[in-house]
């Protein structure tokens, strides 16, 4: 079935560092890709998004790129900072007679000063 | 301002009790979804509605019952049935149709003692 790995937590970085979460899926269709992020006690919120091979998605100096050919759509930030600390996921959205979207379980990202 | 709204933000239940948790949007959005979110767990979907008066079992909807009377609101009851209902409970909404990102609300956390 469809679904969607990511790379377990937590990560703990120093300010400034480089980022990088791994995201790898299966789907039988043509997913759209996601990533969201969760602050302590709050919902989800959408941080970008990729409809089809080869789109980058970017936000707030995050970036991914959809990887038709292995699968994958790997988050990346070239400078963390303490702000950026809270739990990553990422996602798929699929048709199955309706669009149903499936999770990864989540990273947890520590960046300290 | 839109949003999706949940309440209330923390419900404590005695075993054995139904309880009903709420989640009203002002999107216009047609889809809504509940998801539980357990403790370094991704999320998983309970139920999902693509239209009033319409619903369908997600991944793990025994011992959930939902309702859709209304666009905007999308209440779940929490029964007895449910072997482990303390968890952090997501509702959500998108764009039915398309492949378009979901929208969280804030989260109830359901303590069951």
């Amino acid at each position: 079935g469809d679904s969607v790995t990511q790379m377990e937590g937590p990560v703990t970085l120093s300010e400034e560092a480089f980022l990088t979460i791994n995201c790898t899926y299966t789907a039988t269709g043509y997913p759209s890709l996601f990533w969201y992020v969760q602050y302590p006690g709050e919902g989800l919120q959408l941080l970008l998004k990729a409809t089809k091979a080869d789109d980058k998605g970017s936000n707030k100096g995050f970036e991914a790129t959809y990887r038709k050919e292995t699968t994958s759509f790997h988050l990346e930030k070239g400078s963390v900072q303490v702000s950026d600390s809270a739990v990553y996921f990422c996602a798929l959205s699929v048709y199955t007679g309706g669009f149903k979207t499936i999770f990864g379980a989540g990273t947890r990202l520590f960046v300290k000063a | 301002d839109g949003g999706i709204t949940q309440s209330p933000k923390y419900l404590f239940r005695k075993e054995g009790q139904n309880v009903t948790l709420s989640c009203e949007q002002n999107l216009n959005h047609d889809a809504m979804y509940w998801y539980r979110q357990d403790p370094g767990q991704g999320l998983r979907l309970i139920y999902y509605s693509q239209i009033v008066n319409d619903f369908q079992k997600g991944d793990i909807a025994e011992g959930y019952s939902v309702s859709r009377e209304k666009k905007e609101s999308f209440p779940l009851t929490v029964t007895s049935a449910q072997k482990n209902p303390t968890a952090f409970y997501l509702c959500a909404s998108s764009i039915r149709a398309t492949a378009h990102e979901a929208f969280f609300g804030q989260g109830t956390r359901l303590t069951v003692v």
